[in-house]
């Protein structure tokens, strides 16, 4: 059973166009995280989220929580070769974190 | 970067045989994870430490044990490798509110 569903799981776009990648589940979480994953490499962590309702910006980058904490969105405005990577989402019920399945995306040039 | 190294960074490995990846760190970091990654399944947690000597079950813990003698290393051990258990393995640690992993380590088990 997976506790956090993300979607879409593939995504590929040209580079300038926007996307958004999404992380639901029927659990609350205290908090959710976001990653980036680069082949060969460990996940690293762009974002957490702590307040339902809150919107965090990182650059192009636009990540929200859920009002009720059980969801989350990443929204990336003029995407970019860069961008190109695995991207998960994490929630903590309070005592562990539990990761989503991933969304990879390729931005072509 | 939380100074996490693992080793060894690949593995090839027979059924029935023991297996132990190493996780180290330098941050003196309290909490300590082994996670596997798969196809499909993302990242799932198999053991965590949160002190030396104090380990508990993750998700995926069946077929693993752990061992922390001291802060900066985190043992996992397959006591009998299975096909199954074939994946990449990722360490990581907790600090100030952040987590880090380690480079993974690939692991086959033929």
């Amino acid at each position: 059973t997976q506790l956090l569903e993300q979607s879409p799981q593939f995504l590929s776009i040209q580079e300038g166009e926007n996307l958004t990648v999404y992380c639901n589940s029927s659990s609350v979480f205290s908090s959710l995280q976001w990653y980036r994953q680069e082949p060969g490499e460990g996940p690293v962590l762009l974002v957490t989220v702590v307040t339902g309702g809150e919107v965090k910006k990182l650059k192009r980058l636009t990540f929200q929580f859920g009002d009720a904490r059980k969801d989350s969105s990443l929204h990336i405005t003029a995407a970019q070769p860069g961008d190109t990577g695995l991207y998960l989402c994490a929630g903590d019920p309070g005592n562990q974190f539990y990761f989503g399945t991933g969304t990879s995306l390729t931005v072509i040039p | 970067d939380a100074g996490i190294t693992q080793s060894p960074r690949h593995k090839v490995t027979e059924t029935g045989t023991p297996v132990t990846l190493r996780c180290h760190q330098t941050e003196n970091h309290r909490y300590m994870y082994w996670y596997r990654q798969d196809p499909g399944h993302g990242l799932r947690l198999i053991h965590y430490s949160y002190g030396v000597k104090d380990t508990d079950k993750g998700e995926v813990s069946d077929g693993y044990s752990v061992s922390r003698s001291k802060t900066e290393d985190f043992l996992l051990t397959l006591e009998s490798a299975t096909s199954s258990q074939t994946s990449v393995y990722f360490c990581a640690t907790i600090g100030s509110g952040t987590q880090y992993f380690g480079p993974g380590t690939r692991l086959l088990v033929l």
